[in-house]
C-alpha cells in the first residue's frame, strides 16, 4: 500500500512572503514520481512541479521549488514571493511504477493575504 | 486551443436516475481518467482508459460506468447503484497513460442529488 499525507489542512501567509507546504509519503517501491498540483477557486487542477525519485537534485519551476528528502520520505513545496494568484488547494501526489498507481493527498488550502 | 472540456458544470440527479457526465479532449492524448473529489479528501480514481475501446476500473468503480468509443471522448455514467453520488468529478488526460506524466484536467462537474 502507498499513502500520501498532508498534515496541514489550511495555511495562510502574507503576500510576498515565503511559505512551505509539507507532504510525507510511504511506499515500498524505489522507482516513483512525486507531484504537486494546484487547484485554484476555479477548481481546475494544474500541475505545479514534478520530481523523479532517482534524481537527487530538487526540482524548481520559477517561484516554486521542492525539498525532496528520499530517506525521510518527505516532499515539501516552497513558494517564494507569494502572490494573490497562489491562493488555492495544493495536492501532493505519488506515482509508483511498480503498481502503476497514482495516489493523492488530502490537500492543503493556502490563502495569500494582501 | 487544446484542452479538456467537461459538461455540464453543474448536474442534479433524482433518486433512481442515471446521469452522464461528458468529457472531451482535443489534445490527441491516448489516456483518459475520471476522478472523484469529496471535501477533505484527495482525488480518487474511478475509471481510466489507455486506448480506445478499452478501460479499467480504478479504486472506486462501483456504481459507475464508462465507454471509450472515440479517442476524444470518455463519458462517465453515474448509475442508480451509486448511493452517494454527490461530489465533484474531474476528468483528466495524459499523452501515454504511464502515470508518471503530467495530467491535464478539465474544469469539473459538480453533481448533486435532489
Amino acid at each position: 500500500a502507498q499513502t500520501v499525507t498532508q498534515s496541514q489542512p489550511e495555511m495562510s501567509v502574507q503576500e510576498a512572503e515565503t511559505v512551505t507546504l509539507s507532504c510525507t509519503y510511504d511506499t515500498s517501491e524505489s522507482n516513483y514520481y512525486l507531484f504537486w498540483y494546484k487547484q485554484p477557486p476555479s477548481r481546475q487542477m494544474i500541475l505545479v512541479i514534478r520530481q523523479e525519485a532517482y534524481k537527487q537534485q530538487n526540482a524548481t519551476e520559477n517561484r516554486f521549488s521542492v525539498n525532496f528528502q528520499k530517506a525521510a520520505k518527505s516532499f515539501s513545496l516552497k513558494i517564494s514571493d507569494s502572490q494573490l494568484g497562489d491562493t488555492a488547494m495544493y495536492f501532493c501526489a505519488l506515482y509508483n511504477f511498480g503498481n502503476e498507481k497514482l495516489t493523492f493527498g488530502t490537500g492543503t488550502r493556502l490563502t495569500i493575504i494582501p | 486551443d487544446g484542452g479538456i472540456t467537461q459538461s455540464p458544470k453543474y448536474l442534479f440527479r433524482k433518486e433512481g436516475q442515471n446521469v452522464t457526465l461528458s468529457c472531451e479532449q482535443n489534445l490527441n492524448h491516448d489516456a483518459m481518467y475520471w476522478y472523484r473529489q469529496d471535501p477533505g479528501q484527495g482525488l480518487r480514481l474511478i475509471y481510466y482508459s489507455q486506448i480506445v475501446n478499452d478501460f479499467q476500473k480504478g479504486d472506486i468503480a462501483e456504481g459507475y460506468s464508462v465507454s471509450r468509443e472515440k479517442k476524444e471522448s470518455f463519458p462517465l455514467t453515474v448509475t442508480s447503484a451509486q448511493k452517494n453520488p454527490t461530489a465533484f468529478y474531474l476528468c483528466a488526460s495524459s499523452a501515454m497513460g504511464t502515470g508518471s506524466e503530467k495530467l491535464f484536467f478539465g474544469s469539473g462537474t459538480q453533481l448533486s442529488v435532489l
